[in-house]
Order: C-alpha cells, then structure tokens, then sequence
C-alpha cells in the first residue's frame, strides 16, 4: 500500500539551509511532489520530480530523489521568515490521486 | 496567472443537512480532484473525476458524497446528509493532463454542527 512519511516539526535559523526529508513505500510512485501549506491557506505546488530523476533545482529550492532508498528530500537555500509554512511531500502515478505524507512544519529562527 | 478558486471559503451547517461545495477548475485543465484535511491532520483524496466520470474514488467517499461538473466550468462536491466528522477544510484540485502539475484551489472549510 502507499505510505509516506515525514518528520514533524524543523526548526531553522534565519539565513540557513533547511532540509525537509520525506520516506515513502511505493517504488511504482512516477511523480513526487512538494507542497507548501502556509496558515489558513491552500497548498502550493513547489516543485516535482519524475521518478526516474535524481535532482531537480528551481532557484532556492533543490529536490534530491534517492529511488533505492524510497527518499525524497527538500533543500531550501538562505531559509527566510516567509519559508514558514507545513511542507507536504506526495506521490502519484502519472493522473492519478495523491497521496500526502503527515506534512512537516518549519519554524524559522530568527 | 490562472487559478483554481473554491466557493464559500467557509460554511456552516447542522449535522443532517446537505451541503454542496463549489470549484471553478483551471479552464483548459481535464482531470479534477477532491481532497479533505482535517484539522491537523494530512491531505485525504477522496475522488477524481476525468471524461464527465469518476475515475477513482477513495473509502472515504461513501454514498453520501457526490461529484458533478454540472456545466463546462464548474465542479462540485455534494454531501447528503453531514455528520459532525465530515468537518474539515475541503481542497478542488485540477490537472492539465500533458503536464503533471496538479493546482489546488484555496479551500471550503466546513464545519458540522
């Protein structure tokens, strides 16, 4: 079945990088996702990665995909108070549904 | 930039009534999608719609629940009779289909008194 999992809780200070990590159990998964959940509002789409893929960058934000290890994670560069927010991971099968891990919340230090 | 938008942001209403939830997907979008969060909880799929059918739905969407795209630009989520558990923020979501970017709308927060 699909399972994903994250930490709950990172604390980061101001200026550094933070790194969201996400498990998941499903080897047939051909999408991951990030989602930013900021309080009270919906979820934006970051970035995904094509699972045959082992890194994506978009700017401050840089995607690792170890597929042997069923491991995703999240690397934001110079973490800035704006970066809090709940950061979802999720799978798909192309079309398909997702399916969302527990989410973490990054709590920025200043 | 194109958005998906989700009307009321919030509703109110008493256990046993029926409530209908409204989404505009993005307009040229093909496959559409609702999902539930309850307070602090994860994101829950519960039914995808393509081609003016379901194409999957999860345990969650039982009898009570249903979907319809009633015209070429909106589409909505029903709830028969509500229970006090069916309280959660409830999340429309569209895809293009040639790329695999799925767009959230910002959410209807129900709450079932």
């Amino acid at each position: 079945g699909e399972d994903v999992e994250q930490s709950l809780f990172l604390s980061v200070r101001e200026g550094d990088s933070s790194v969201i990590n996400c498990t998941y159990t499903d080897s047939s998964s051909t999408y991951l996702y990030w989602y930013k959940q900021e309080p009270g509002a919906g979820l934006q789409l970051l970035t995904y990665i094509f699972s045959n893929m082992d890194m994506k960058q978009d700017q401050r934000l840089t995607v690792l995909l170890n597929k042997k290890d069923k491991h995703l994670s999240l690397r934001i560069a110079d973490t800035q108070t704006g970066d809090s927010a709940i950061y979802f991971c999720a799978e798909s099968f192309g079309n398909e549904k997702l399916t969302f891990g527990t989410g973490t919340r990054l709590t920025i230090i200043p | 930039e194109p958005e998906v938008t989700q009307t009321p942001s919030h509703q109110v209403t008493q256990m046993g009534q029926e409530v209908i939830l409204r989404c505009v997907p993005i307009s040229n979008h093909l496959y559409f999608y609702w999902y539930r969060q309850i307070l602090g909880q994860k994101v829950e799929f519960l039914v995808s719609f393509y081609n003016n059918e379901i194409s999957e739905k999860s345990e969650i969407f039982d009898d009570q629940f249903s979907v319809e795209r009633p015209d070429g630009s909106n589409f909505t989520l029903k709830i028969r009779s509500t229970k006090l558990e069916d309280s959660a923020m409830y999340f429309c979501a569209s895809l293009e289909g040639k790329t695999r970017e799925q767009y959230f709308g910002p959410g209807t927060r129900l709450t079932v008194t």
